[in-house]
């Protein structure tokens, strides 16, 4: 099983910052990977396939970047709407996993 | 517009059964895989099971394999989540998710549906 592990837990970013966020694989799944974004009574939206692919409809300022083992995921200037909790997902291999998501909290 | 609409969801008694369904529109269904992913209380995006768009293909998480079982009927749009031997921790919000297709990942989802599993 590919083991996802994101970095940090918890970002606390003021409004208009840069956030960065972390997506390690326990093996290579090479391009295989996206980025979700979840908030509270919400379906989960896809951000992000194929590691930087922006899915219809996200805005320019999410970007995603790696390959292999290590990915990011960067939001350049954050929204009040871009509060919310991010996971990253393998779908290379099964089962499929997700990280165990990261909170980008206001400042 | 995709939509996936989740229902079936409610309380459960350890060990027994409940189904789960996701009525679909807005895409062509029958070439499509589908899955089905679960949130825990406090807890991440758990991927549970996917079906091919046949129905003949299926792939469960260890978790759940032997005890759940999805199908669909493409006749009808929806897909199904036969879920059996219940226990506490499969206490979750249960999404319904479109794969896109030839790549893998989950392209739409609908809202979800509670499971609560409790005597």
């Amino acid at each position: 099983e590919r083991v996802m592990t994101q970095s940090p837990a918890t970002l606390s970013v003021s409004p208009g910052e840069r956030a960065i966020l972390s997506c390690r694989a326990s093996q290579s799944i090479g391009s295989n990977l996206a980025w979700y974004q979840h908030k509270p009574g919400r379906a989960p939206r896809l951000l992000i396939y194929a590691v930087s692919t922006r899915a219809t409809g996200i805005p320019a300022r999410f970007s995603g970047s790696g390959s292999g083992t290590d990915f990011t995921l960067t939001i350049s200037s954050l929204q009040s709407e871009d509060f919310a909790v991010y996971y990253c997902q393998q779908y290379n291999n099964w089962p499929r996993t997700f990280g165990q998501g990261t909170k980008v909290e206001i400042k | 517009e995709v939509q996936l609409l989740e229902s079936g969801g409610g309380l459960g008694q350890p060990g027994g059964s409940l189904r789960l369904s996701c009525a679909t529109s807005g895409f062509p269904f029958s070439p499509c895989a589908m899955s089905w992913v679960r949130q825990a209380p406090g807890k991440g995006l758990d991927w549970v099971s996917t079906v091919d768009g046949s129905g003949d293909f299926t792939y469960y998480a260890d978790s759940v394999k032997g005890r759940f079982t999805v199908s669909r009927d493409n006749s009808k749009r929806t897909l199904y989540l036969q879920m059996n031997s219940l226990r506490a921790d499969d206490t979750a919000i249960y999404y319904c998710a479109k794969v896109a297709s030839p790549a893998r990942f989950f392209d739409s989802w609908g809202q979800g549906t509670l499971v609560s599993v409790s005597s």
